[in-house]
């Protein structure tokens, strides 16, 4: 069974960057998507963007000027990297594994395991 | 994108009893694109369905899902208390509907 594990700083000020990383176990990151979710206190869950394993990225086009998802297939690691942040960017920031599919000139995806997630506070 | 609509937004049932949740789309979903997910508090979520009617590995099958085209359906035959939390769905690729919660009456 693929588990995942966010890490990384619980609060970060404001206009900085934050970082996370996801450590997968229980199988490797290749021949997968691999994604970042967020959801801010109270309301519903937003994708931020997936990574394939060989380094090729799609994010969502409302955090792609400042969103970068990186991945380190020898650690079995992927990373987040959102910068300029503000306090709407405070949130529950999962990682997950997701499932893409093919379909016409689109990629669909859902998500089959996720992480248990870690709450990012952006305060000064 | 297309629009995820889910209803009721609060669902008061006890355990026991049944459950119908109803997810419906702006416009239809492609080949039935749709996954259920379950989130209890403090948790992450958890995939339900699949392929709107695939019952994810290891989900118990009092959870079914149903429905294609723009209408689609997770019920829960009988609820057990772990069964209450917040569902959503999400057509693939596109952003999630604003959930159910379903609480003990």
């Amino acid at each position: 069974q693929v588990q995942l594990q966010e890490s990384g700083p619980g609060l970060v000020k404001p206009s900085e960057t934050l970082s996370l990383t996801c450590t997968v176990s229980g199988g490797s990151l290749s021949s997968n998507y691999w994604s970042w979710l967020r959801q801010s206190p109270g309301m519903g869950l937003d994708w931020i963007g997936y990574i394939y394993y060989t380094g090729s990225t799609t994010y969502n086009s409302s955090l792609e000027s400042r969103v970068m998802i990186s991945v380190d297939t020898s650690n079995n690691q992927f990373s987040l990297k959102l910068r300029s942040v503000s306090a709407a960017d405070t949130a529950v920031y999962y990682c997950a594994r997701a499932n893409v599919l093919r379909y016409f000139d689109s990629n669909l995806y859902y998500f089959d395991f996720w992480g248990q997630g870690t709450l990012v506070t952006v305060s000064s | 994108d297309i629009v995820l609509t889910q209803s009721p937004g609060t669902l008061s049932l006890s355990p026991g009893e049944r459950a119908t949740l109803s997810c419906r789309a702006s416009r239809s979903v492609s080949n039935n694109y749709l996954a259920w997910y379950q989130q209890k508090p403090g948790q992450a979520p958890r995939l339900l369905i699949y392929g709107a009617s695939s019952r994810a590995t290891g989900i118990p099958d009092r959870f079914s899902g149903s429905g294609s085209g723009t209408d689609f359906t997770l019920t829960i035959t009988r609820l057990e208390p772990e069964d209450f939390a917040v569902y959503y769905c999400q057509q693939y690729g596109a952003p999630f509907g604003g959930g159910t919660k379903v609480e003990i009456k």
